[in-house]
């Protein structure tokens, strides 16, 4: 499994964007880049996921590195309900298990 | 409302007693998976079921049990030989084909005492 490297934990103000990053250096070619979050008390939320392209749903937006080295989940516009640990999770396991590491805690402030 | 239920979510349990962690999912999902969390820490995996009547070992199997009987429902049994059982305890679902995503339950939040 690509091991990955957060921080562990950002800060950002309501209203603006967040940029969390992640490396992973030794994920493989198949490796799909997996993004969830987790509020306090409640279980993982999905957020998104890529294989090479940059993608964008609801929640966010997913920036890969052009050598998939290292990937940037991006919330355009935070707020109070975004505070939660996010978790950058590359895999291709075909019985689907993820492997999660400590994740980004995101504090929010008013 | 289609989703997946854990019950209860808090439960206090003696020492030396075995506790059975529901989980259910009305999602039609033939995956499953139980995960534990321990404060400050990442998800690690307990036991996971592709289809029904089978199942592996995860990473930290030892002192659980699981069973498969119907494609909804997946118990977790926290047994005596769980050397530190108090822990979060979070039950996931995958869909059919999906690229490895995952849906989760609101946790059982276990304490030993």
């Amino acid at each position: 499994d690509a091991k990955t490297t957060q921080p562990n934990s950002m800060e950002s103000n309501e209203e603006e964007p967040v940029h969390l990053p992640c490396n992973h250096s030794t994920i493989s070619g198949t490796d799909y880049i997996h993004w969830y979050r987790q509020l306090p008390s409640q279980g993982p939320e999905y957020v998104i996921h890529g294989l090479t392209s940059n993608v964008n749903n609801r929640m966010a937006s997913l920036a890969i590195a052009e050598d998939r080295k290292s990937s940037t989940l991006i919330l355009h516009r935070a707020t109070l309900r975004d505070a939660a640990v996010y978790y950058c999770i590359p895999s291709t396991d075909s019985w689907g298990k993820l492997q999660f590491g400590a994740g980004t805690q995101v504090v929010v402030t008013p | 409302d289609g989703g997946i239920t854990q019950s209860p979510k808090y439960l206090f349990r003696k020492e030396g007693q075995n506790v059975t962690l529901s989980c259910e999912q009305n999602l039609n999902h033939d995956a499953m998976y139980w995960y534990r969390q321990d404060p400050g820490q990442g998800l690690r995996l307990i036991y996971y079921s592709q289809i029904v009547n089978d199942f592996q070992k995860g990473d930290i199997a030892e002192g659980y049990s699981v069973s498969r009987e119907k494609k909804e429902s997946f118990p977790l049994t926290v047994t005596s030989a769980q050397k530190n059982p108090t822990a979060f305890y979070l039950c996931a679902s995958r869909p059919p084909g999906s690229t490895d995503t995952q849906y989760f339950g609101p946790g059982t939040r276990l304490t030993v005492l």
